[in-house]
């Protein structure tokens, strides 16, 4: 079975300031890694992925993200927040066997940034 | 390139009743995910469909039922409506099914139960 854990459930941050959201996972097996946004009555939309190689991945909007894979951490990250990041932010896990997990995503409880003028 | 298409958007139903919500996936995309969400549980899997077939399934009461079309449109359907059921659900699309392609979501049906 898989899990995922946000540290945060809100995080407050002025414009121009970096922030941090927090993701920890625990699994069996091998998994790949994602970041979602999610902005008021709209669908998730993919931030960025970690499937294999650098553990240092970067997606849209500035955002990226590091894999621990000893801390088991996919942490995501942007130097300098503008009001329009205010969102919530879902990290998640698939399992890379396939199989019974086939098109599941596990996601995490989800983090509310919220950027301040 | 069309997004993932989720009809209706909104949905008011009352309990007993049943209800089926569509999603169309982005063309050429061959696998249906469905996901509930809501506050107290946050996002969890219902199903999963690949060239019409459901090859996996979440932890759901029968009342939560789905189908993939030839053409690769997913309905999800729920039948004898419990407030419980009152949620988002969304729909996502893969090209190939494989678990290393990201899913792209639709914008959800939101569901209320009177």
């Amino acid at each position: 079975a898989q899990s995922v854990t946000q540290l945060d459930s809100q995080v407050p941050v002025f414009e121009e300031a970096p922030v941090e959201l927090r993701c920890n996972y625990s699994s069996s097996v091998s998994v790949y890694l994602f970041w979602y946004v999610q902005y008021p009555n709209q669908g998730l939309q993919l931030l960025l992925k970690y499937l294999s190689g650098s553990t240092l991945v970067k997606g849209i909007n500035g955002f990226e993200a590091e894999f621990n894979k000893s801390q088991t951490s996919f942490h995501l990250r942007k130097p300098s927040v503008h009001i329009s990041d205010t969102a919530e932010y879902f990290c998640a896990v698939s399992d890379r066997g396939g199989g019974t997990s086939y098109g599941k995503l596990t996601f995490g409880q989800g983090t509310i940034l919220t950027v301040h003028p | 390139k069309a997004g993932v298409t989720q009809t209706p958007r909104y949905l008011i139903k009352t309990r007993g009743q049943q209800v089926t919500l569509s999603c169309s996936p982005i063309s050429g995309h061959r696998s249906v995910s469905w996901y509930q969400q809501t506050p107290g549980q946050g996002l969890q899997f219902l199903f999963e469909y690949f060239s019409e077939t459901q090859r996996n399934k979440g932890n759901f009461p029968g009342r939560f039922s789905g189908r993939q079309f030839s053409n690769s449109r997913s309905e999800m359907n729920v039948s004898t409506l419990e407030l419980g059921d009152s949620a988002l659900y969304l729909c996502a699309s893969r090209q190939d099914g494989q678990d290393n392609q990201p899913q792209h979501f639709g914008d959800g049906t939101r569901l209320s139960i009177l």
